[in-house]
């Protein structure tokens, strides 16, 4: 697509339920990003795919937050039995392959997920 | 570890200039970005930095001191739509980025 699709845009669920947050990256980008935004806080990097390499999970902030994705198409994050500190705006960037000079990302316009 | 710290809050006047500032310590520097994004929607890439000096484009200047851990944002002749946070964020890899808090800026008439 023209631009880093995400879904759904907003979530909210149960604390103690598990979530899926689907991320559609830019067609023909290999390098792939989870961020998290907790309010009035900047981006906080979860992890990293490149191509078919082993992704950089240093990020992860514990063992309920996994991620996958498939060569160079969507990428899935998981949040496991959710807790109220998981609330934020999660948000995916892609990037033709390692960011390279003033490429920069694309940012997708992020999940909202509220855990009550 | 990586520590980018940036203003929490500026406003200014419609027409002013402002200018953000950033200052970052992180292990190791391979460029510096400052980002735009408003409430709810994806940060957009404004600027990127990795030699020292200023870099111009158009009413958005970014300028970096490596020696000095220290960056800024210049806007200039502000319109009502630049209000919104900004994000500078340091690059410590080839391909990781490390983001301060942001920069809410309010610009009012």
């Amino acid at each position: 697509g023209a631009g880093v699709s995400q879904s759904p845009s907003n979530k909210v669920t149960e604390k103690g339920k598990d979530v899926e947050l689907r991320c559609d990256p830019i067609s023909g980008h290999t390098a792939l990003y989870w961020y998290r935004q907790r309010l009035g806080q900047g981006l906080e990097f979860l992890i990293y795919f490149q191509g078919n390499s082993a992704p950089d999970k240093s990020g992860l902030p514990s063992d309920r937050f996994s991620a996958e994705r498939t060569g160079e198409s969507v990428s899935t994050l998981t949040i496991q039995r959710t807790q109220q500190e998981d609330s934020a705006v999660y948000l995916c960037a892609s990037s033709p392959r390692q960011v390279e000079g003033a490429r920069g990302y694309t940012f997708g316009s992020g999940t909202r997920l509220t855990v009550v | 570890g990586q520590n980018i710290d940036q203003p929490t809050e500026m406003t200014a006047t419609e027409g002013a200039i402002v200018q953000i500032n950033c200052t970052y310590q992180t292990s190791g520097f391979n460029g510096l970005f400052w980002y735009q994004q408003h409430a709810g929607e994806a940060p957009t890439f404004l600027s990127y930095n990795v030699l020292d000096g200023l870099e111009e484009k158009g009413r958005f200047s970014s300028f970096l001191s490596r020696s000095k851990g220290y960056s800024y944002l210049l806007l200039k002749e502000l319109q009502m739509k630049d209000s919104a946070s900004y994000l500078c964020a340091v690059r410590d890899g080839n391909y990781k980025l490390s983001f301060g808090a942001g920069t809410t800026v309010t610009v009012r008439a």
